[in-house]
C-alpha cells in the first residue's frame, strides 16, 4: 500500500516549457487535490476534484489545467511554465469521514519544480 | 486577515517540556479541524483531527479545540527533538472536504 504517489520528484523548466505533474492513490478515495506550497505562504489549492468525472478551480488555478483520468490518477499541466511557478507541488487524497461530513487528507511526497 | 492564522516562530522548547501551538480562523462555520507535521523537506503528514470542543488526546499530542473563541491548539507533551518540525492548522469552512491551511508553526526542540 504506497498512499499517494507522485512523479517526478524534481524538474527544473524554461520558462514557456510545459509538463505534467503525475498523482496515484491507491487507498480507494474519492477525493484528490492539488496544493503548491511557497516559503511563509502555506499550502494554497490549486485545482480539486471531489469525484471521478469532476473537477474544480481552488485558490490559485491560473496557469494549470487538471485531468481526472480515473479513480486513481489526477494530473497537473502547465502548459506555459512561468518562474512564478516555482514552488512545491503536493497532491493529496481523502475519503468521506462520516462525523461532520468532512475528509482527513493524505499527502505524496511532492514535486520541487524550478522554472528559470 | 488571513482565514486561519498561526505564529510562524520558531517555537523553541527544551527537551521533556511541553509544547503549545495556537491557530485561530475566521470562518465561525468551521466543522473539522486538523495538525499536520511537516519536517524541512518532506510533505505534510496528518497527527490529529479534531470534530468537537473540548480536548482529544492521543499518545503525547492533545488537540483542543473551542468554537466559540475560533480558536485550536495543539499541546505536543514530552517533546523530543524528533518533533522538531512545522506543524500546519487547516481548517474545513466549507460544506465537504476543502481545507484552508494555516502558514505554520516551526517548533524546535532543543536538547
Amino acid at each position: 500500500n504506497a498512499g499517494v504517489t507522485q512523479t517526478p520528484k524534481f524538474q527544473v523548466l524554461k520558462t514557456g516549457q510545459s509538463m505534467t505533474l503525475q498523482c496515484a492513490q491507491d487507498m480507494n478515495h474519492n477525493s484528490m487535490y492539488w496544493y503548491r506550497q511557497d516559503p511563509g505562504m502555506g499550502l494554497r489549492l490549486i485545482y480539486y476534484s471531489a469525484s471521478e468525472g469532476t473537477t474544480d478551480k481552488g485558490e490559485v488555478p491560473n496557469g494549470y489545467n487538471v485531468s481526472r483520468l480515473n479513480k486513481r490518477e489526477f494530473s497537473l499541466r502547465l502548459e506555459s511554465a512561468a518562474p512564478s511557478q516555482t514552488s512545491v507541488y503536493f497532491c493529496a487524497s481523502s475519503e468521506v469521514i462520516i462525523y461532520g461530513g468532512t475528509y482527513e487528507q493524505y499527502f505524496g511526497p511532492g514535486t520541487r519544480l524550478t522554472v528559470t | 486577515q488571513k482565514e486561519v492564522e498561526q505564529n510562524s516562530g520558531p517555537l523553541s522548547v527544551p527537551e521533556g517540556a511541553i509544547a503549545s501551538l495556537n491557530c485561530t480562523y475566521s470562518d465561525r462555520g468551521s466543522q473539522s479541524f486538523f495538525w499536520y507535521r511537516q519536517y524541512s523537506g518532506k510533505s505534510p503528514e496528518l497527527i490529529m483531527s479534531i470534530y468537537s470542543n473540548g480536548d482529544k488526546e492521543d499518545g503525547r499530542f492533545t488537540a483542543q479545540l473551542n468554537k466559540a473563541s475560533q480558536y485550536v491548539s495543539l499541546l505536543i507533551r514530552d517533546s523530543q527533538p524528533s518533533d522538531s518540525a512545522t506543524y500546519l492548522c487547516a481548517v474545513n469552512p466549507y460544506s465537504w472536504g476543502k481545507l484552508q491551511f494555516g502558514a505554520g508553526t516551526q517548533v524546535v526542540v532543543t536538547p
